[in-house]
């Protein structure tokens, strides 16, 4: 299997614009797992997936964030209007297993917001 | 409110000698801890994990200790090799929910 893979890799873009990251889990992986990371908070949990339903989407730091699952090899987060503040790296993971199973991460969006 | 706090940023140790790396947590309902290792330009992987059950889990290098009592996790690499360097992260996760909480991280530098 390829792992998690997460597309675009590198995403620089003006304040202001609609910015989307794609990502393909695991195959057979039922959850999936949208993460930021930034130098003060860490890996900060946004919202996660069970068989294609968000289940808690409560990190989605604002409504500007929203965040799909239309079936089982694809996720969008999408950020409209995006802000500098955004800026930061957006993984995504996926895992198969319920409480505390380890998550295999894809290797991340890098994201500027100029 | 970090549930999971990694208070060290930075670590640097010598090429053979022991990393300990910190981990403390507030929330008395987690029961399963793990820690993840971070290169460059990568996501994340799976290092080592301990349930609360046990209060050691060994494999290979890194040994992962647990203090239930002082809500303190550790992670011993011994003996550090110089491809040991990067971003050690911890997680926990309760009994009741599929998240894992992840602290800010540890950068490790290994010199020789």
């Amino acid at each position: 299997d390829a792992g998690v893979i997460q597309s675009p890799r590198h995403e620089v873009t003006e304040m202001g614009q609609e910015v989307t990251l794609r990502c393909k889990p695991i195959s057979g992986h039922d959850y999936l797992f949208w993460y930021r990371q930034t130098m003060m908070r860490g890996l900060e949990l946004l919202i996660y997936f069970n068989n294609n339903v968000p289940i808690d989407d409560s990190g989605m730091p604002e409504d500007r964030f929203s965040a799909k699952m239309p079936n089982a090899s694809f996720s969008t987060l999408k950020i409209q209007p995006s802000e500098p503040r955004d800026s930061a790296v957006y993984f995504c993971a996926s895992s198969f297993m319920l409480q505390g199973g380890e998550q295999y991460f894809g290797p991340g969006t890098r994201l500027t917001v100029t | 409110d970090q549930q999971v706090k990694q208070n060290s940023p930075s670590l640097s140790v010598q090429e053979g000698r022991i990393s300990i790396l910190n981990c403390d947590y507030t929330n008395s309902m987690f029961d399963y801890f793990l820690w993840y290792k971070k290169y460059p330009a990568e996501g994340p992987t799976f290092l080592i994990s301990i349930s609360s059950i046990k209060d050691k889990n060994e494999d290979g290098r890194f040994t992962v200790f647990l203090n239930k009592s002082a809500k303190h996790l550790s992670l011993h690499i011994v003996p550090s090799q110089p491809g040991d360097s990067a971003v050690y992260f911890c997680a926990a996760s309760a009994f009741n929910t599929d998240k894992l909480i992840f602290g800010t991280g540890t950068r490790l530098q290994v010199f020789p």
